[in-house]
Parts: structure tokens; sequence; C-alpha cells
């Protein structure tokens, strides 16, 4: 079974600085997708950015990066020029690739990292 | 598009009782996922549908609960009887065909059981 870890339950960065979150997870797949999620107060699930797994360049999308390194089962977050609507909940998410068991997979959820954004 | 819709968005009731949650995904979306969300347990997956057909409902915890999908466009997810320790967050999530690595979450129904 696939496992996803994030080891920082809180984090806490200043306005307008770059800070990491990390994810680790375990997988016997080779094709899979990894997804990092936001979670205000209001509950809704916002996906931030996805990575497919045998793409080698690492996802963009504007000011929110990640580092995806495949051998060690890594996928952290770097989010830059942090803005205080990026306080929330933050969720790394494992889904193997439909063709590696056929069909539409649920997602593999971390416990979470609790960013704080200080102004 | 009005996105995944569930109701009711928050759920009160008394041990024992029947609860049922419902959810009508996006139009044409052929993969539907339920969810819970716990302090304790976190977002877990609970059951998901292919075309209406359910594909692992490992994830339910008990015979309590049970999921439907009568048509591509309704499921519920119901509780019978409930127990305190069914009160959490429930969410559905709906995902495209041709693009299956997408998913799509609802607001999320808070239920609470006393």
């Amino acid at each position: 079974a696939q496992t996803v870890t994030q080891s920082q339950p809180e984090m806490s960065v200043q306005e307008a600085e770059t800070v990491t979150l990390s994810c680790t997870y375990d997988t016997s797949e080779s094709d899979y997708y990894l997804f990092w999620y936001k979670q205000p107060p209001s509950r809704q699930m916002i996906l931030v950015i996805r990575q497919e797994a045998y793409k080698q360049q690492n996802a963009t999308e504007n000011r929110f990066s990640v580092n995806f390194q495949k051998a060690a089962k890594s996928f952290s977050l770097k989010i830059s020029d942090s803005q205080l609507g990026d306080a929330a909940m933050y969720f790394c998410a494992y889904r193997k690739d439909m063709y590696s068991g056929g069909g539409a997979d649920g997602l593999t959820f971390g416990k979470g990292t609790h960013l704080i954004i200080q102004p | 598009d009005a996105g995944v819709i569930q109701s009711p968005r928050h759920e009160v009731t008394e041990m024992g009782q029947e609860v049922t949650l419902r959810c009508k995904p996006i139009s044409g979306h052929n993969s539907l996922f339920w969810y819970r969300q716990t302090m304790m347990r976190g977002l877990e997956l609970l059951i998901y549908f292919n075309n209406n057909v359910p594909i692992d409902d490992s994830g339910m915890p008990e015979d309590r609960f049970s999921a439907k999908m009568p048509n591509a466009s309704f499921s519920t997810l119901k509780i019978q009887p409930s127990e305190p320790r069914d009160s959490a967050v429930y969410f559905c999530a709906s995902g495209p065909r041709d693009k299956t690595y997408e998913q799509y979450f609802g607001p999320g129904t808070r239920l609470t059981v006393t």
C-alpha cells in the first residue's frame, strides 16, 4: 500500500519570504501522480500543483514550485513571496496512474502541514 | 459549471439515527470518490466509483457504511446506525474521463453525531 508522510505538522514564515514544505512517499509503482492541495479554513480542497512521475522537470505554478526527487521518493513544495492568503493546511497526495491498474484511482493523503504566515 | 454539489453542508444527528449524505458530481465526469476527514486519521478514501460501478470500497470502515451511485449524476453515502466516532467532514470528488489525474472536490458535509 502507498503511504504519504508529511513530517512538519506546522510551519511559520514571514510574509514575502520563501518556505518549503516536505513530503515523502512510498510506492512500488513506477507511474503515478503527486499533488499538493491547499485547504483554507473554509475547508474547500484546492489543487495547488501536480507532478507526473514520468516527467523529470519539476512542476511550477506561479509562486509555487516543487522539488521532485523520484529515487528518494521526495516531493517538496516551495512557496515564494509568501502572502497572507497562503495561510492554510497543505496536503501532499499520491495517486497511481490509471494505466498501472486500470481506471481512475483515489488519492492517498499525508496528514498535512499547517502553514502560518506572519505579517 | 456548478462544481461538485454536496448536501447537506452540515448535519447534526443523534447516535443510532440513519444519516444520508448526497453528492452530485460535475456533469460529464465518470469517476466519483468519497473521502472522510478527521483530526485523528486525516483524509482517507472511503470508496470510489467508475462509470457508476463501485471499484474499491476497502476504505469503508464497517458495514454500517454503504454507498450507492444509481446514475451518473447522483451518489449517496449512508451511515446506519450512526455513532459519535462517525463525526467528521465527508468530501465527495469527481473526475473527468479524459484526465484521470484530476479530481474536483465538493465543499464537504460536516457531520456531528451526538
